[in-house]
């Protein structure tokens, strides 16, 4: 009853570095998103994907790039990571139907320094 | 454009008392979702609560109710009989599009104590 997998959970990066986030999924549902949570803030979205196939840019997706690979699996890659996206990562689903909530992952914690 | 605000940045409240967290939003849209979200120190994002702006009844779910009034474009979060465990980060969170993409507001820490 895993619901919504992200790995690793806690990561540390040099600056410039490469790395990906993964998600995977086993509710069925079509829709995906990335979030970031920053000190202070709530979540802010990245990216998110309608259904296999398909990416679009949420509210701060410069420096990141998405994949859907699958139905089941939604990645997000950071090609050169900066100090500036130090932060903690979540990953959330929610079905079809219109206003349905979203259920998330249980977060990666990135540092990059 | 959307916008959520939490103006509590922290609250204590008393075991088995009640508390209200509040929430206003500005949107344009006449279709919208209003979420609450818990997250507690470990960190994992728990649904708690929604309303639609077409329901008319407050939402219910336990212990939880949403004070819903769409003309002031509130919508708090009232958490009866308080226990230890309600202590979390507490977010509001709304959605106007049908891509459910949701925007949270900054959140509320409560602390309950004994």
């Amino acid at each position: 009853n895993a619901g919504v997998t992200q790995t690793p959970k806690f990561q540390v990066l040099k600056t410039g570095q490469s790395m990906t986030l993964q998600c995977a999924q086993d509710m069925n549902h079509n829709s995906m998103y990335w979030y970031r949570q920053d000190p202070g803030m709530g979540l802010r979205l990245i990216y998110y994907s309608a259904s296999e196939g398909t990416t679009d840019k949420g509210e701060v997706p410069n420096g990141y790039n998405v994949s859907r690979l699958n139905k089941r699996e939604f990645s997000l890659r950071l090609e050169s990571a900066a100090p500036s996206q130090t932060s903690v990562y979540f990953c959330a689903v929610s079905s079809d139907r219109p206003n349905q909530p979203q259920h998330f992952g249980d977060g990666t914690r990135l540092s990059i320094l | 454009a959307q916008k959520i605000t939490q103006t509590q940045p922290g609250m204590f409240v008393q075991e088995k008392e009640a508390v209200t967290l509040d929430c206003t939003y500005d949107t344009s849209d006449q279709s919208y979702g209003l979420f609450w979200y818990k997250q507690p120190s470990s960190g994992e994002m728990i649904f708690l609560i929604y309303q639609g702006s077409y329901d008319e009844q407050n939402a219910t779910e336990g212990r939880y109710s949403l004070n819903f009034q769409k003309a002031r474009k509130s919508a708090n979060l009232v958490i009866s009989a308080s226990q230890l465990g309600d202590s979390a980060m507490y977010f509001c969170a709304m959605t106007a599009d049908s891509w459910g993409k949701l925007q949270f507001g900054a959140g509320t820490q409560v602390v309950v104590t004994p």
